[in-house]
């Protein structure tokens, strides 16, 4: 079974600028979540979607927006780029109702200059 | 302060030594408990999970959960160079909640 897939793996933007990162869950999975990985901060939850629906939410600004469509693909959405947002964008993919076994994809880089 | 401390190290040890890697959390409301491990420059890997309090042995691996302590632990026994990697610790209250997950232990097994 394919894992989770994550486009592009690498991106640099500049400040003001935005960017949309995409992920593909394993299939059968239909519960998306995203995090953000930081040197400083670790890995921190930003949202997790579940049939097209937004059901969790972390202490992100709203610049930070996804969305899920009816195939369980996900997008991750930053606009007004910030240089903290330089970070490794993670998506996990889990069975709805099963958030212990959630399976990571290999991340997006994302650099803001 | 943060829910879930974990010693980042670095963790250095000889190939074949007993490792062993903690996580402490204040949240008593945390149910489930993982381990994932993270090469460089991969995402992270889920090693194994445990509900509530107990122990799970997985190969190697022997995760133990002490509810009464907040506190958890990750054993990897006959450790190799292959095992050099980020262990993040994670937990939730529920299953189907958020993540919360500890700042991860770099460690590096050598030859």
């Amino acid at each position: 079974k394919a894992g989770v897939t994550q486009t592009p793996r690498y991106l640099i933007k500049t400040r003001g600028q935005q960017v949309t990162l995409s992920c593909s869950p394993i299939s059968g999975h239909r519960s998306v979540s995203w995090y953000q990985q930081t040197p400083g901060q670790g890995l921190q939850f930003l949202f997790e979607y579940f049939s097209e629906t937004q059901r969790n939410k972390g202490n992100f600004p709203g610049r930070f927006s996804g969305r899920q469509f009816s195939n369980s693909r996900s997008e991750m959405n930053v606009s007004t780029l910030e240089l903290g947002d330089s970070a490794l964008y993670l998506c996990a993919s889990s069975v709805p109702g099963f958030q212990e076994t959630q399976y990571f994809g290999p991340g997006t880089r994302l650099l803001v200059l | 302060q943060k829910e879930v401390e974990q010693d980042p190290g670095p963790l250095s040890v000889p190939e074949g030594a007993i490792v062993s890697l903690n996580c402490t959390y204040s949240n008593s409301a945390f149910q489930y408990f993982m381990w994932y491990r993270q090469y460089s420059r991969k995402g992270p890997e889920l090693l194994m999970y445990t509900y509530s309090s107990g122990n799970k042995e997985d190969g190697r691996f022997t995760a133990q959960v002490d509810k009464s302590s907040k506190y958890i632990s990750l054993f990897i026994r006959d450790s190799q160079p292959s095992d050099s990697a980020t262990y993040l610790c994670a937990m939730t209250k529920t299953s189907g909640s958020r993540l919360t997950f500890g700042e991860g232990t770099q460690l590096t097994v050598n030859p």
